[in-house]
């Protein structure tokens, strides 16, 4: 089956720090792929996405690259805020005739210090 | 533009009381719609699917249960609710291969 995984958190970074997050997928055919994010008991919203190989997703100074060669989709920002802290999920999405299985990872915290 | 409400936003219910979480989407027809269960510090499990009016699909089994009565309502329901069901539940919906899931602001619940 399908799996998304993610490094393990929480990250803590210092404002205007460099942020990579990893996120490495299996799959079974060519899934959609994105990354979430989930404030303080808020619901998750979308961050960016990408659909197809070498797509390049970008959102609010965040990248994300579709690497199907090696099955990832790392999340970057080059300049962290506080405002950021936040909680980041990378997912796939996957199927047809109807039904789109969605595949989430374990959700990566990021906490940024001033 | 599409909406999606879910309510209420927050619960706390003792063991053993039935539970209805109502959501409800605009804007949209005909749309896949989940309900994930997300326990605290740990990352998102999905319940139950809907492709469909009245076609519900159950991904763990458990004291839960979904309808669809509507194509833009999905409701999540208990007869008799366990410690282990505290948590915070998201409902989304989702129509085309290469369309995100759009989530709703969520409902957190206590059980007592």
């Amino acid at each position: 089956g399908n799996s998304v995984t993610q490094m393990e958190g929480p990250v803590t970074l210092s404002e205007e720090a460099f942020l990579t997050i990893n996120c490495t997928y299996t799959a079974t055919g060519y899934p959609s792929l994105f990354w979430y994010v989930q404030y303080p008991g808020e619901g998750l919203q979308l961050l960016l996405k990408a659909t197809k190989a070498d797509d390049k997703g970008s959102n609010k100074g965040f990248e994300a690259t579709y690497r199907k060669e090696t099955t990832s989709f790392h999340l970057e920002k080059g300049s962290v805020q506080v405002s950021d802290s936040a909680v980041y999920f990378c997912a796939l999405s996957e199927g047809s005739g109807g039904y789109q299985k969605v595949t989430f990872g374990t959700g990566t915290k990021l906490q940024v210090i001033p | 533009s599409q909406t999606i409400h879910q309510w209420p936003a927050t619960l706390v219910q003792p063991v053993g009381s039935p539970l209805s979480l109502e959501c409800t989407v605009e804007g949209t027809s005909n749309p896949n719609l989940y309900w994930y269960r997300q326990a605290a510090g740990r990352g998102l499990q999905l319940l139950f699917y809907s492709v469909g009016i009245g076609q519900i699909s159950s991904e763990v089994p458990q004291n839960l249960s979904a309808s669809r009565p509507q194509d833009r309502q999905f409701i999540l329901s208990s007869k008799k609710l366990l410690l282990s069901d505290s948590g915070f539940y998201l409902c989304a919906w989702k129509v085309t291969d290469y369309s995100p899931l759009h989530f709703g602001n969520g409902t957190r619940l206590t059980v007592t």
